[in-house]
Parts: C-alpha cells; sequence; structure tokens
C-alpha cells in the first residue's frame, strides 16, 4: 500500500508570486485535506476535497484555492504569495468522510522572501 | 481561548519512564480524538484515535478522553529513545457534528534520554 506522497519537498519563492502543491493520495482513499503548519505550531486547516469537490473550509483567504483530479490526487495553489505563507503544507488522505484516520505526507516546505 | 489547548514543552524524562501528555478543549461538539506523532521535519503519524469518552490501548500507549471535563490524556509507557518527537492531539466534530476538519493542539515536544 502506497502513503501519501507530496511533491516539491522544499520551494522558495517571492513575495507575490503564486506556487501548485501536489499530493497523491494513499491507495483506496477518496478524500484530501490540505494543512498550513507553521513553525513551533500545529497543522491549521485550509480545505478538504472529497470525490473532486470542496467539502469544508477553514479561515484561509480565497487566495488559497484547491483542485482534486478523479484519481483523487489534489493540488494546492497559493497566489499572491505573502512572507506569512511560509509554513510547512501538508496533506492528509482519508477513506471517505472517516476524519478520525487521516494519514499525512511529509509536507513540502515553502519559504517565501 | 483556543478551541484546543496543548502544553509545548519541552519534556524531558529518561530512558523507562512513563510520559504523560494532555489538551483541553472548549468545543463540546468534538467526538473524535486524535494522537499525532511527528519526527522533526516529518509529517504527522496517526498514533491512535478514540471515540467520545473512555479509554483505549495499543501496546504502550494509552489514550483518555473525558468528555464532562473536555480533558484528553495520552500515557505512554516505559518511554524509549525512538519516541523522542512532538506529539499532537487533534479533535474533530465529525461529519454529524457538522465539521469535517481537524482542529490541532500546539504539540508538545518529547525528548526520551538514555
Amino acid at each position: 500500500e502506497t502513503g501519501v506522497t507530496q511533491s516539491p519537498t522544499h520551494l522558495i519563492k517571492t513575495r507575490g508570486q503564486q506556487v501548485t502543491l501536489r499530493c497523491s493520495s494513499q491507495s483506496g482513499h477518496n478524500t484530501v485535506s490540505w494543512y498550513q503548519q507553521a513553525l513551533g505550531q500545529g497543522p491549521q486547516f485550509i480545505f478538504q476535497y472529497y470525490r473532486e469537490e470542496e467539502n469544508g473550509r477553514g479561515n484561509f483567504p480565497p487566495r488559497f484555492s484547491g483542485l482534486q483530479f478523479p484519481n483523487y490526487s489534489s493540488e494546492l495553489n497559493v497566489n499572491a504569495l505573502e512572507l506569512d505563507d511560509s509554513a510547512l503544507y501538508l496533506c492528509a488522505s482519508s477513506r471517505g468522510l472517516a476524519n478520525y484516520e487521516q494519514y499525512f505526507g511529509p509536507g513540502t516546505r515553502l519559504t517565501v522572501t | 481561548q483556543k478551541e484546543v489547548e496543548q502544553d509545548p514543552g519541552p519534556l524531558s524524562v529518561p530512558e523507562g519512564a512513563i510520559v504523560s501528555l494532555n489538551c483541553t478543549y472548549s468545543n463540546s461538539a468534538f467526538q473524535y480524538f486524535m494522537w499525532y506523532r511527528q519526527y522533526s521535519r516529518k509529517g504527522p503519524e496517526l498514533l491512535m484515535y478514540t471515540y467520545s469518552s473512555g479509554n483505549k490501548e495499543d501496546g504502550r500507549f494509552t489514550a483518555q478522553v473525558d468528555k464532562s471535563s473536555k480533558y484528553i490524556s495520552l500515557f505512554i509507557r516505559d518511554s524509549q529513545p525512538s519516541d523522542s518527537a512532538t506529539y499532537l492531539c487533534a479533535m474533530s466534530a465529525g461529519v454529524r457534528g457538522g465539521s469535517e476538519k481537524l482542529v490541532f493542539g500546539k504539540g508538545m515536544k518529547l525528548t526520551v534520554n538514555p
């Protein structure tokens, strides 16, 4: 069984640029959730995709957007990057809406300069 | 008041000690309670989850939930240096509770010294 994978591992961007992060869900999982983890903090929920539709969103502005594809992989897009967007971005997959069993990928570390 | 409060530590214990990690919460809609372990520069790893109140044991790990006090705990018996990591509590109201998101504590950094 393949776990959750994310790409790229690290990314450096300049303020104002746009970024796309990618996630492949664990085999058999059709739900993907995205989280932002700032240094020394717990992960913060960005949004969730279930069967290719957004199914819940946290307290993040519209410049954070996402997609889920028919194979259940997902993208997180962030426009107009700000310095405070520097964080570890985590993707988690689960089967259906069983959010108590979410499995996380290794994350993408984004640095905005 | 934050929905989930967790003392960030750090906590340092000798090998073999019993470790107690705790979180409190304010949202009475939470029904699912999870503990994750996160090694440095890695994603969180699910240790165990509990539904509603009660205890759950898995090897050296025991999770307890007291909904009346809005308090959850994770106990680690016979702690090992390999248990050194950040431990995150997380909670969810679940689909029937109207929210799919996991709400995390800040995480407690644990070091087990040989």
